[in-house]
């Protein structure tokens, strides 16, 4: 069935550094990407979501990129702060109920 | 505006009590989700429901029961509860290839 592979499971950097999630899915007709962050004892909450036809998208210090022909979308946070530590994670979505989601980033922002 | 709802926040359960889990979603949404989520892990869906009478499967519905009887409500059903149900119960909701709205969780442990 259609899956969506997130990497790496733990991203741990530098604060001020750069910080890169990728998710890879499987199913060609998906045309939607959202990026959640998940901080600890609360529900997931969109940061950025991306469109099939849209090859990247930013807002602020977060942006995402969608390559449709390799399949892969990746999230990408620059002057990383302490705030941004997180579980992240990517889902991939066709214009139905289906919602395929990543098993998870847990990004760590060293000081 | 209140978003997706739902209650209790924590409860704990003793082995083969059984409890209903209330999700409550005030943004007119047809899609709405039940997931799980256990310590370090990503999100396992449980059932979804696309409109109101409508309910299906997800990955993991052994033990649970749902029902939609209204656009707005979707209770999660638990019976005969069993430690391996300890977890943490997200509900959702969206329309097609848009943002999913989540609870706050319900943090259940069944001793």
């Amino acid at each position: 069935g259609e899956n969506v592979e997130q990497h790496p499971s733990t991203l741990s950097v530098q604060e001020g550094d750069s910080a890169v999630i990728k998710c890879t899915y499987s199913d060609s007709a998906s045309n939607y990407f959202p990026w959640y962050k998940q901080e600890l004892g609360k529900g997931p909450q969109l940061i950025i979501d991306i469109r099939s036809n849209v090859g990247e998208k930013k807002d602020q210090r977060i942006a995402v990129t969608l390559n449709k022909t390799a399949k892969h979308f990746s999230l990408h946070i620059t002057e990383t702060q302490p705030e941004d530590s997180a579980v992240y994670f990517c889902a991939a979505s066709k214009s139905n109920y289906q919602l395929i989601w990543g098993a998870g980033t847990k990004l760590i922002i060293k000081p | 505006n209140a978003g997706v709802t739902q209650t209790p926040k924590f409860r704990i359960l003793k082995i083969g009590q059984s409890m209903t889990l209330q999700c409550a979603q005030d943004m007119n949404h047809n899609y709405m989700y039940w997931y799980r989520q256990d310590p370090g892990m990503g999100l396992k869906l449980i059932y979804y429901s696309v409109g109101a009478g409508i309910t299906d499967k997800g990955e993991v519905p052994n033990g649970y029961n749902v029902s939609r009887s209204t656009t707005e409500d979707f209770p999660l059903r638990l019976e005969l509860a069993a430690p391996s149900q300890t977890s943490v119960y997200f509900c959702a909701s969206r329309i097609a290839n848009t943002e999913a709205f989540f609870g706050q969780g319900t943090r259940l442990t069944v001793v």
